[in-house]
């Protein structure tokens, strides 16, 4: 069964630093989404990671993808208050589930 | 404009009375599916549909039903719902390859059930 864990599950910082969202998969799979989730909000994709050693890029957020560690992460770069929500990782298991993590609560400070 | 519209927004309700959340999509999208979000659990899935009249369990399908008889409708069904259903409610909907295709969400429904 297809685990996914994030980490941290909460995370506070600063405006203008730079820190990185782990999402760690137990089982292979080749497909990788990440969501932002603004409070009382519906879920907003971002990026969708289609094979080992994927990268994409928007504005402060770039997200790669590892197939052979199993890993995923979110970069953020010189983090403004904007940024601020609850970013979910996904995993797709088979060719037509996708397994989310816990999510990440991002808080950002001026 | 493509959309996911779920309905209603928010229902308080009480253990045993039967209660439906719509969910329409407008963009002829094959794959449906329901999920519920509770604190530090991220989404689980409670079922999904691959088209037309073919839908299957998720991970949590205990106390719901649902059904596809049209292609825009997948309404979730909670025949005696109980306290531990209470939880925010999503459903999507996405072409029916997964590759490369993201799921368009609907704004979510919050239910409690006392």
């Amino acid at each position: 069964e297809l685990k996914v864990e994030q980490n941290p599950l909460f995370l506070s910082m600063q405006e203008g630093k730079n820190y990185t969202i782990y999402c760690n998969y137990s089982t292979t799979s080749d497909r990788l989404y990440w969501y932002r989730q603004d409070p009382g909000k519906s879920l907003e994709s971002l990026f969708v990671l289609l094979s080992n050693g994927a990268v994409k890029q928007e504005g402060r957020l770039m997200a790669s993808l590892d197939t052979k560690a199993r890993l995923s992460t979110l970069h953020i770069t010189a983090a403004v208050h904007d940024l601020s929500a609850t970013y979910f990782c996904a995993v797709c298991q088979g060719a037509q589930k996708l397994v989310f993590g816990q999510g990440t609560r991002l808080t950002i400070n001026p | 404009e493509a959309q996911v519209t779920q309905n209603p927004r928010y229902l308080i309700t009480v253990t045993g009375k039967k209660l439906t959340v719509t969910c329409s999509q407008n963009m002829n999208h094959e794959y449906m599916s329901w999920y519920r979000q509770d604190p530090g659990l991220g989404l689980r899935q409670i079922y999904y549909s691959m088209n037309v009249e073919v839908t299957d369990k998720g991970d949590v399908p205990e106390g719901y039903k649902v059904s596809r008889k049209e292609k825009r409708n997948f309404p979730l069904i909670l025949e005696s719902p109980s306290p531990n259903q209470t939880s925010l409610y999503f459903c999507a909907s996405r072409p029916q390859a997964l590759a490369k295709n993201i799921q368009y969400f609907g704004a979510g429904t919050r239910l409690s059930v006392l």
